[in-house]
């Protein structure tokens, strides 16, 4: 039964630093490996898929690398903005789309 | 192009009503899930549909959870005799093309239901 991890469950930074958010899971027999944003009441937005064939994947100050072998991806932002505070999910993709229980994001002016 | 449309965005019930929650999946999509959430928790998948079929639905409950996806109109989720329990953010998510479940291809999220049993 595939068990995704996100730690810590909250991260508070001053902005401008570079960030890393950590996702892990149990089964590496996945699709992909997925990252949302969810802001307060709203849905979740798809920020980066990375195919399980590829290592990462980049879009604009986002980066999310995958390593399947130790079942681990990682999200890097960049230059971190206010904008960016939001809860951040990872869900892995095998028999089921598996989220994890998501890391909320404050970036302080 | 709309997005993912879901109503209503809060819905009250008293304990015994019955709950219907509407998805309308982004134009050409023909493949929706719902999902909940509850405080603090991740989105749990409860089921997966197509037009006129159940794909997999072994995330829902077996009693007073229901789900379909008509030909036409939106995908309804009905609750029945709704408890304190299922007081909960339920997301509908589509995707457009067909394959294994779940799609290797980026889902399209609504912006929620929020149910509140009384």
């Amino acid at each position: 039964k595939q068990e995704v991890t996100q730690i810590p469950a909250a991260l508070s930074v001053p902005e401008g630093e570079n960030l890393v958010l950590n996702c892990s899971f149990t089964d590496s027999a996945i699709y992909n490996l997925q990252w949302f944003r969810q802001d307060p009441g709203k849905g979740l937005t798809s920020l980066l898929l990375i195919q399980s064939s590829q290592r990462e994947q980049t879009s604009g100050r986002l980066n999310a690398s995958l390593d399947k072998s130790s079942g681990r991806s990682t999200l890097y932002i960049a230059a971190s903005q206010p904008g960016d505070s939001a809860t951040y999910l990872c869900a892995a993709s095998s028999e089921k789309l598996v989220f994890g229980k998501g890391m909320k994001l404050t970036v302080n002016p | 192009n709309a997005g993912v449309m879901q109503n209503p965005r809060h819905l009250v019930r008293r304990r015994g009503q019955e709950a219907r929650l509407r998805c309308s999946p982004m134009k050409g999509h023909s493949h929706v899930y719902w999902y909940r959430q509850l405080p603090e928790e991740g989105l749990k998948f409860m089921v997966y549909l197509q037009k006129e079929n159940i794909i997999d639905e072994s995330g829902m409950p077996k009693e007073r959870f229901s789900a379909e996806f008509p030909k036409e109109g939106p995908s309804i989720l009905r609750i029945q005799q709704v408890v304190r329990g299922d007081s909960a953010a339920y997301f509908c998510a589509s995707h457009k093309t067909g394959g294994p479940s779940p799609p290797n291809e980026k889902l399209f999220f609504g912006s929620g239901t929020q149910l509140s049993v009384l």
